[in-house]
């Protein structure tokens, strides 16, 4: 079956530190990979995504690229704010077989101090 | 932007008891999803909701529970009985259209504590 594995939280940071939240993944087919994120008191937002290899998805200063062979999607910012701190998941999505609703991971909760 | 609305935000129930979890999906959205999270553990597939009727649903979408779009804007959640372990934050979210490229918007989740 899929499944989504992240770095487990809390991810403490000063500001303007780089940022590196990992994230591998185990999926039947050719997944779609995504991160969302989720400010204090707000829904999962859509960070950004990636629907094939090598891609990368990019938003807001954040990166990720889709690495089919080391079946990686890790997420990196140059530099950190503190208006990023949140809870990040990393999540796939494969029309191929099985599930047709996205598997997310545990989710790596940021807190970036000033 | 538009949003996906979910009301209550916290909802304290007694174990054996009926909850409803309520959701306004984006107006135009055609496609309804449930998922949940209990606390430090991965947010979980629950069901998808297609043209008044569930699409695809997980093991732990048992008889217990159940989905509704009782008109034109809401989708709810009811948990008939309400166990120990359905304590979790659920999340409402809906999509355009069904694809891998799929963008779903989540709304910011009812926390259910089952006491």
């Amino acid at each position: 079956g899929n499944s989504v594995t992240q770095m487990e939280g809390p991810v403490t940071l000063s500001e303007e530190a780089f940022l590196t939240i990992n994230c591998t993944y185990t999926a039947t087919g050719y997944p779609s990979l995504f991160w969302y994120v989720q400010y204090p008191g707000e829904g999962l937002q859509l960070l950004l995504k990636a629907t094939k290899a090598d891609d990368k998805g990019s938003n807001k200063g954040f990166e990720a690229t889709y690495r089919k062979e080391t079946t990686s999607f890790h997420l990196e910012k140059g530099s950190v704010q503190v208006s990023d701190s949140a809870v990040y998941f990393c999540a796939l999505l494969t029309m191929d077989t099985g599930r047709r609703a996205l598997t997310f991971g545990s989710g790596t909760r940021l807190q970036v101090q000033p | 932007e538009p949003e996906v609305t979910q009301t209550p935000s916290h909802q304290v129930t007694q174990m054996g008891q009926e909850v409803i979890l309520r959701c306004v999906p984006i107006s135009n959205h055609l496609y309804f999803y449930w998922y949940r999270q209990i606390l430090g553990q991965k947010v979980e597939f629950l069901v998808s909701f297609y043209n008044n009727e569930i699409s695809e649903k997980s093991e732990i979408f048992d008889d217990q529970f159940s989905v509704e779009r009782p008109d034109g804007s809401n989708f709810t959640l009811k948990i008939r009985s309400t166990k120990l372990e359905d304590s979790a934050m659920y999340f409402c979210a809906s999509s355009e259209v069904r694809s891998t490229n799929e963008k779903l918007f989540f709304g910011s989740g009812t926390q259910l504590s089952v006491l």
